[in-house]
């Protein structure tokens, strides 16, 4: 166990929907990052926040959107949701915003109808 | 567009044979070079990692070599376990940021 912890572990909506993925980090992390795992294109980084701020932005969608709150939890926002947006959504977290090791969280599986 | 290039996509070794993964990068503002391990339902954990400024690191029975001249690492795990089935990623890191290879699905068999 991790320590990071995601909610829900699963999500099944329809398209054009909106849905909001929660996270919360390790005790004491401050650095947290939001991957999406898809079959045809493997762990994508789509953003990272720390302590609050955005600091570094992958691959994410303008549909997309994230944000960490005071207590350090983060919540990454789908909206419009379309048929290839159905893949898995990792949270990790560190505690510096340069680590050699992040902390994966077990995943939101997300299934778009 | 992936700047990791990981193979092979999966391998089937037989208990106590030797796996090997490979990857090649493009960038070499790299820092540091990760493979993490991840089981199904599970999100992935940090396996073995490498320095560019050293050519192999070997914990236990799973090895890095590193090829800076080549822009290539690889990982092997010896005395494969069927524990050891799992998808292994390959990743870059520059500032913070992973980047991952497209992931080797390894299965040991009994």
């Amino acid at each position: 166990d991790s320590g990071v912890t995601q909610t829900p572990k699963h999500l099944i909506t329809a398209t054009g929907q909106r849905v909001t993925l929660r996270c919360s980090p390790r005790s004491g992390d401050l650095s947290v990052y939001w991957y999406q795992q898809s079959l045809d294109q493997g762990l994508q980084f789509l953003i990272q926040y720390y302590n609050g701020e955005e600091r570094a932005k992958g691959n994410i969608l303008e549909r997309f959107s994230a944000q960490q709150f005071p207590d350090l939890h983060s919540e990454l926002n789908l909206s419009s949701l379309e048929l290839g947006d159905s893949a898995l959504y990792f949270c990790a977290s560190s505690v510096d915003p340069s680590p050699n090791e992040q902390f994966f969280g077990p995943g939101t599986r997300l299934t778009v109808l | 567009q992936q700047q990791v290039k990981q193979s092979p996509q999966s391998l089937i070794v037989q208990k106590g044979g030797i796996s090997i993964i490979n990857c090649a990068y493009e960038n070499t503002a790299f820092d540091y070079f990760p493979w993490y391990q991840q089981f199904p339902g599970k999100g992935p954990a940090l396996l073995i990692a490498i320095r560019p400024d050293v050519s192999e690191k070997k914990e236990g029975r799973f090895t890095i070599s590193f090829n800076k001249s080549a822009k290539q690492f690889s990982l092997h795990i010896m005395d494969s376990q069927p524990g050891d089935s799992a998808t292994y990623f390959c990743a870059t890191k520059s500032w913070g940021k992973l980047q991952f290879g497209a992931g080797t699905q390894v299965v040991v068999t009994p």
